[in-house]
């Protein structure tokens, strides 16, 4: 099984600060997607990053996947207290019979003070 | 689409009962995959299917837990008998294609007391 280490576990910011959300592994991964889960539901998928050095935005949010895809960074601009959720980073396995299984990471939980 | 249905959204039931879950998937996605999430743990992948055919279940916890797939539009998980330690939320997503963005249902809570 690979492992995804997220960090930091939790952030506590003020409204219109700037974050950035790490997700890193030993493995490669042949995508990596970010998802948002708010309490009482399930994970909504951000993004998904296939390519090596891929950066993708959406508005406020910016998701890089490392050259070696191995690690991926999740920035967001100006947060806003809607951002409040859990963040979680899932690489999709590279080969084998495992291919396409994604592995979660253990999410940050961010929480943005008005 | 309404997305991925689970019911119910909240069990609570005693010790030693029999659970059962239950998933509608969105129809055309070919894999569905059944999750616990714990504050501990974390997401756990339990098992997930390809065109109604288990492919790994090496999540599942023992065999107290087993899971089927009769069709395209319908799944369960199922608990017996059921301990405390399953208390989590399980969730079911689906997937169109194989390593996909999933698309998760909103959970059933279940607290086994």
């Amino acid at each position: 099984t690979q492992l995804l280490e997220q960090s930091p576990q939790f952030l506590s910011i003020q409204e219109g600060e700037n974050l950035t959300v790490y997700c890193n592994s030993s493995s490669v991964f042949s995508s990596l997607q970010w998802y948002r889960q708010e309490p009482g539901e399930g994970p909504v998928l951000l993004v998904t990053v296939v390519t090596g050095g891929e950066v993708k935005k959406l508005k406020r949010l910016t998701f890089q996947f490392g050259d070696a895809r191995k690690d991926s960074s999740l920035h967001i601009t100006a947060a806003q207290p809607g951002d409040t959720g859990l963040y979680l980073c899932a690489g999709a396995d590279a080969g084998g019979t495992s291919y396409g299984k994604l592995t979660f990471g253990q999410g940050t939980i961010l929480t943005v003070h008005p | 689409d309404a997305g991925v249905i689970q019911s119910p959204r909240h069990e609570v039931t005693e010790m030693g009962q029999e659970v059962t879950l239950r998933c509608k998937p969105i129809s055309g996605h070919d894999y569905l995959f059944w999750y616990r999430q714990t504050m501990m743990r974390g997401l756990e992948l339990l098992i997930y299917f390809n065109n109604n055919v288990p492919i790994d279940d090496s999540g599942m916890p023992e065999d107290r837990f087993s899971a089927k797939m009769p069709n395209a539009s319908f799944s369960t998980l199922k608990i017996q008998p059921s301990e405390p330690r399953d208390s989590a939320v399980y969730f079911c997503a689906s997937s169109l294609v194989r390593g996909g963005g999933y698309t998760f249902g909103s959970g059933t809570r279940l607290t086994v007391v």
